[in-house]
């Protein structure tokens, strides 16, 4: 069975600092992975996907993300936080396929304080 | 076209009330989705659609009916629903109902208040 676990709930930068938002995975088969972000009263959209061919994946808004197979970790990192980053973040796994269910973590409020 | 569409944007009706969201797509895709958001959650899913017949329904109650007239459009009917049932609905699709990454595209949702 597929699992995510994402450690901490809520997560608060300055501007200007580094964002890491953590993702840990369990899964019995080489997952794909994602990163979607939601802003208020929205619905989702994807950041970043890991599907294999790279394990340092780039998506969009500076954000990037590394895999981690020995650690099962896809952890979201960005450089410099900036106000607009300020949204809740969904890890999610899948093992490919509409029937292999979107597998969401808990979600990461991050606040980004001027 | 890279966006999928829902309507309304809000919703609010009674328990005796019958309603419908609607969700389109035009990016070809063939698997659909309905998944519902509570406050502070992540999206639980509700139904998948596999090239236009249901595939998936996480024993969700008959309150809810799906439909997927085409592979474009998936409604969700709403009948005597519960205050209980007041959330964002997101709709979903994805390319590859059998393969692929299932990566999905998220519509901007309709907030259901159910008075």
């Amino acid at each position: 069975a597929q699992s995510v676990t994402q450690l901490g709930s809520h997560v608060s930068v300055s501007e200007g600092a580094l964002v890491l938002l953590r993702c840990n995975y369990s899964s019995s088969v080489p997952p794909y992975l994602f990163w979607y972000v939601q802003y208020p009263n929205q619905g989702l959209q994807l950041l970043l996907k890991y599907t294999s061919a790279a394990t340092l994946v780039k998506g969009i808004n500076g954000f990037e993300a590394e895999f981690k197979k020995s650690e099962t970790s896809f952890h979201l990192t960005k450089p410099s936080a900036h106000m607009s980053d300020a949204a809740e973040y969904f890890c999610a796994v899948s093992r490919g396929g509409a029937t292999n269910k979107l597998i969401f973590g808990t979600g990461t409020l991050l606040a980004v304080q001027p | 076209d890279t966006e999928v569409t829902q309507t309304p944007k809000h919703l609010v009706m009674g328990m005796t009330n019958k309603k419908s969201l609607k969700c389109e797509q035009h990016m070809g895709h063939r698997a659909m989705y309905w998944y519902k958001q509570k406050a502070k959650k992540p999206p639980e899913l509700m139904f998948v659609y596999s090239y236009e017949k249901l595939s998936i329904n996480e024993s969700v109650p008959s309150r809810f009916s799906p439909e997927c007239p085409n592979s474009s459009l998936l409604n969700l009917h709403l009948h005597a629903l519960q205050p209980e049932d007041s959330a964002l609905y997101l709709c979903a699709s994805s390319q590859e109902p059998s393969g692929g990454t299932n990566e999905q595209f998220f519509g901007p949702g309709t907030r259901l208040t159910v008075l």
